[in-house]
């Protein structure tokens, strides 16, 4: 059971905008950054978000983040087929520990 | 470019050590958390561990649920790391993965974020 809850799966058309949620708690969310992963069939999670809403070079700029309060989002705009993949959402807990949400799987149509 | 490696045996078996080792290229490996994170067959991603090199000593932090059974260690003359994580059983088959990891407070909050990750090592726990 994660710390950081996020729907299981997720689905648009192309050029479609998709939004993928992530909700925690005080101890993490709400007193820490939120990052955002893309993890493509059969390879190790790329980083798409870090510190809420920072693009690391090379994402495109389809790709947003957002926070609030003890929830986060990740916004894709201008869905392509590329895009499908798994997400996962994870943040630093109070507790010391690193923690990672379930992961979305996004489904392009 | 940051490149990293992971390698070790692929199968260990029951109430053994896992022991795998992640080489670094490309960088310095003073001042960043190096860590590990597995992720078993259709599931998802967890945290390990890491340890903070700070270019004389290094300290460590564990996952709470893992703590027990896990040591992350450095060998800064050949730039590696390893992950030991004993008394394995059949729950701890999984993906394994290394990656650097940055920490700073920013604004009052904590950032962490893996901004390199190796291909990953598929480790099986069989007897």
């Amino acid at each position: 059971q994660s710390v950081l809850t996020q729907p299981p799966s997720a689905s648009g058309t192309p050029g479609q905008r998709v939004t993928i949620s992530c909700s925690g708690s005080t101890s993490n969310i709400g007193s820490n950054n939120v990052n955002w992963y893309q993890q493509l069939p059969g390879t190790a999670p790329k980083l798409l978000i870090y510190n809420n809403n920072r693009r690391p070079s090379g994402v495109p700029d389809r790709f947003s983040g957002s926070k609030s309060g003890t929830s986060a989002s990740l916004a894709i705009s201008g869905l392509q087929s590329e895009d499908e993949a798994d997400y996962y959402c994870a943040a630093w807990d109070d507790s010391l520990s690193g923690q990672f949400g379930g992961g979305t799987k996004l489904t392009v149509l | 470019q940051v490149l990293l490696q992971e390698s070790g045996p692929g199968l260990v078996r029951p109430s053994e050590t896992l022991s795998l080792t992640c080489s670094v290229s490309g960088g310095s490996i003073s001042s960043y958390y190096w860590s590990w994170i597995r992720q078993p067959p259709g599931k998802g991603l967890e945290w390990i561990g890491y340890l903070f090199y700070s270019g004389s000593s290094g300290s460590t932090n564990y996952n709470p649920s893992l703590k027990s059974r896990v040591t992350i260690s450095i060998d800064t003359s050949k730039k590696q790391f390893s992950l030991n994580l004993s008394s394995v059983t059949a729950a701890d088959t999984a993906m394994y993965y290394c990656a650097r990891a940055q920490m700073a407070y920013t604004s009052g909050s904590l950032s962490w974020f893996f901004d390199y990750w190796g291909q990953g090592i598929l480790v099986t726990v069989s007897s």
